[in-house]
């Protein structure tokens, strides 16, 4: 397996624009979780899904977040519209259960401006 | 409520000396599981062990070590003989028994100096 993938690696928007982030999950893994990281606020979770089914979004810092996983190989986290303070690296992992590690994709970097 | 505390938010330390990283946690849960990552400068999260809450066996692998007690609820990793390539942020993390929900700590950055 080639491990979590995200998608784009770096992306550069303007204020106002909408920004849809993506992720593959390794196949078979059960939980998929969004996680945000800036220098500020460290590691923030901002929704994870079981079975594809989103379970804490209590981490989606407004109602300009959102995600969904369609399938058990696809996760998108949209941002409308973006903000400059929505800058920050966006990590997306997945993980067979809660007893064993979750696995990293290498992360979108999101710059706004 | 769940919380993983890294109180050293940096540590710089000369090459082949041992450093210790502490962790301390919070859970409710009697069953739940500890992690450590490792973030190098290229900015990927590598996971480098899980502990279950039942097993308090330290571990060893080549210059890591990681020392559980439960008694004072913490889980410190320790590089012995540090090199210039540990240097990196590293997470302390926690699960626990009622969802997946994947709770990290701050982070605590490592400078190995040469």
């Amino acid at each position: 397996d080639a491990g979590v993938i995200q998608s784009p690696r770096h992306e550069v928007t303007e204020m106002g624009q909408e920004v849809t982030l993506r992720c593959k999950p390794i196949s078979g893994h059960n939980s998929l979780f969004w996680y945000r990281q800036t220098m500020m606020r460290g590691l923030e979770l901002l929704i994870y899904f079981n079975n594809n089914v989103p379970i804490d979004d209590s981490g989606m810092p407004e109602d300009r977040f959102s995600a969904k996983m369609p399938n058990a190989s696809f996760s998108t986290l949209k941002i409308q519209p973006s903000e400059p303070r929505d800058s920050a690296v966006y990590f997306c992992a997945s993980s067979w259960d809660r007893s064993t590690e979750a696995f990293f994709g290498q992360g979108t970097r999101l710059t706004v401006v | 409520a769940q919380k993983v505390t890294q109180a050293q938010t940096e540590i710089s330390v000369v090459e082949k000396e041992d450093v210790t990283l502490d962790c301390v946690y919070e859970t409710r849960d009697t069953t739940y599981y500890l992690f450590w990552y490792k973030q190098p400068p290229s900015g990927e999260l590598v996971f480098l062990i899980r502990r279950n809450s039942f097993d308090e066996q330290n571990e060893i692998s080549g210059r890591y070590s990681w020392n559980f007690q439960k008694s004072t609820s913490s889980f410190n990793f320790t590089i012995t003989a540090s090199q210039v390539v540990d240097s990196a942020v590293y997470f302390c993390a926690l699960v626990g028994n009622r969802d997946d929900k994947i709770i990290f700590g701050k982070g605590t950055r490592l400078h190995i100096l040469p």
